[in-house]
């Protein structure tokens, strides 16, 4: 099935460093990716939507300059954190949508999320 | 705006013993909705999804999910629950060229 791989799983930062999060879909194209966030026991919200090979579209709140989204292939997006503060501090989820297959006629399929920790 | 809602933020069940997740949501039409569990420090896995057709849905690991127009319900059900099934469950709603909406998520304790 269609397998979306995130990368690093888990990553600790100094404050003020930036930090790149990866989000790859390995057997598939993605022409959109969208990235989630998600607080210590809350749900998910939509960050921004990764477009290949234009700008990504952010959710109001959030900060584009503090959150670089970069889609520059098919099946590559990069989400950087610049300047990390704790606040930062979060599990950060991808996501793509896998194109139709015989076994499947849907297919949003999720990363594994990266916990990022700015100490 | 569409929002989505599960009552419920913590159950606690006995390993064994039947279950059901509620989920409701806020839409103009039917959207598509989807069921996903999420186990600590993991990534979020499609339980079932419904789009249109039959409104009790199949879904892995033996859960099954019912879609209620009239009550803007879409509630996941499991006769016999596993150890393994602890975990965190998210109901989500998706409408046409629109993102997913997350509910707040409902986390599952099993009993031995």
């Amino acid at each position: 099935g269609a397998v979306v791989s995130q990368h690093p799983s888990r990553v600790i930062c100094k404050s003020g460093t930036s930090v790149k999060i990866e989000c790859r879909s390995l057997d598939f194209q993605a022409t959109t990716m969208f990235w989630y966030r998600q607080f210590p026991k809350q749900s998910l919200m939509l960050m921004a939507t990764s477009n290949e090979g234009s700008k990504a579209t952010y959710e109001q709140g959030v900060e584009k300059d503090k959150f670089l989204i970069n889609h520059a292939s098919l099946t590559l997006s990069t989400l950087t954190v610049t300047s990390a503060h704790p606040e930062d501090s979060s599990f950060y989820i991808c996501s793509a949508n896998a194109p139709p297959t015989p076994k499947s006629d849907y297919g949003y399929t999720f990363g594994s999320g990266t916990r990022l920790t700015v100490v | 705006a569409q929002s989505v809602t599960q009552p419920d933020i913590h159950i606690t069940v006995s390993e064994g013993a039947s279950l059901e997740l509620r989920c409701n949501y806020s839409y103009g039409a039917t959207p598509y909705l989807f069921w996903y569990v999420q186990s600590p420090g993991q990534g979020l896995q499609l339980l079932l999804k419904y789009f249109s057709g039959d409104t009790l849905v199949q879904g892995i690991k033996g859960f099954e999910a019912e879609f209620k127009r009239s009550q803007s319900s879409f509630n996941l059900r499991k006769p016999s629950v596993h150890w393994s099934d602890a975990a965190e469950y998210f109901c989500a709603v998706e409408s046409y060229g629109q993102n997913f909406v997350f509910g707040p998520g409902t986390r599952l304790s099993v009993l031995p």
